[in-house]
């Protein structure tokens, strides 16, 4: 069945760089887009980026000077790098499936909780 | 970027009522909007899309309906399980942006 398992650091200090990464099953990245979307602590929902089927990237403009979304195909993943974190970019990051019929968020990861601490 | 207004922030309602969330896009988003539901520490499921289309395994007490900038969320006869926050989200422009979502309880 489609699963998506987001892992990387569950700490990370100020100024430095998130890396996490987005394993997936069940279907192909060359067929689906996956998005990331993040949560604040007890908040709302922010689009972060997008890594197309087709390998095309888009950002947030809020996230775009710190952002990079990237895949390996042959392992089925999506990566995301964030840099100059700062305290309020603590939260959950997940990872999400782009539907083909329904072009919006069909299949989420369970999840990544990310604490920017010194 | 769309921006989408969610009413309201909370909602108490006793099991069997019928419950119903608003959405209001800043600009027309031609129904591109889609809900989700969040159970209390899971990470968000889809509900709807094309503001009335029922995403598979959804029960069928739950209805979206609207056009141009306003929608909404019915909930018929709630169930417990239906304790939650619903979230709206435009699809029509980039970015996809959210509502601020509303916290669902029972009475």
């Amino acid at each position: 069945q489609v699963q998506l398992t987001e892992s990387g650091p569950g700490l990370v200090h100020p100024s430095e760089t998130l890396s996490l990464t987005c394993t997936v099953s069940g279907f192909s990245l060359t067929g689906y887009s996956v998005y990331w979307v993040r949560q604040p602590s007890g908040k709302g929902l922010e689009w972060m980026g997008r890594m197309r089927y087709n390998g095309d990237t888009s950002y947030n403009s809020a996230l775009k000077s710190r952002l990079s979304i990237s895949r390996d195909t042959s392992k089925n993943q999506v990566f995301l790098k964030m840099n100059s974190l700062q305290t309020d970019d603590t939260g959950t990051y997940y990872c999400t499936r782009e539907g083909i019929t329904t072009d919006v968020m069909d299949a989420w990861g369970q999840g990544a909780s990310v604490t920017v601490s010194s | 970027d769309i921006q989408m207004t969610q009413s309201p922030a909370s909602l108490s309602a006793s099991l069997g009522e019928t419950v119903t969330i608003e959405c209001l896009a800043s600009e027309d988003i031609y129904s591109n909007l889609a809900w989700y539901q969040q159970k209390p520490g899971k990470s968000p499921q889809l509900l709807i899309y094309y503001a009335n289309s029922l995403n598979d395994g959804v029960p069928s007490r739950f209805s979206g309906s609207g056009s141009g900038t306003q929608y909404s969320l019915k909930i018929n006869s709630l169930q417990s399980e239906d304790v939650s926050i619903y979230f709206c989200q435009q699809n029509y422009d980039s970015p996809p942006t959210f509502g601020s979502g509303t916290k669902l309880e029972i009475k």
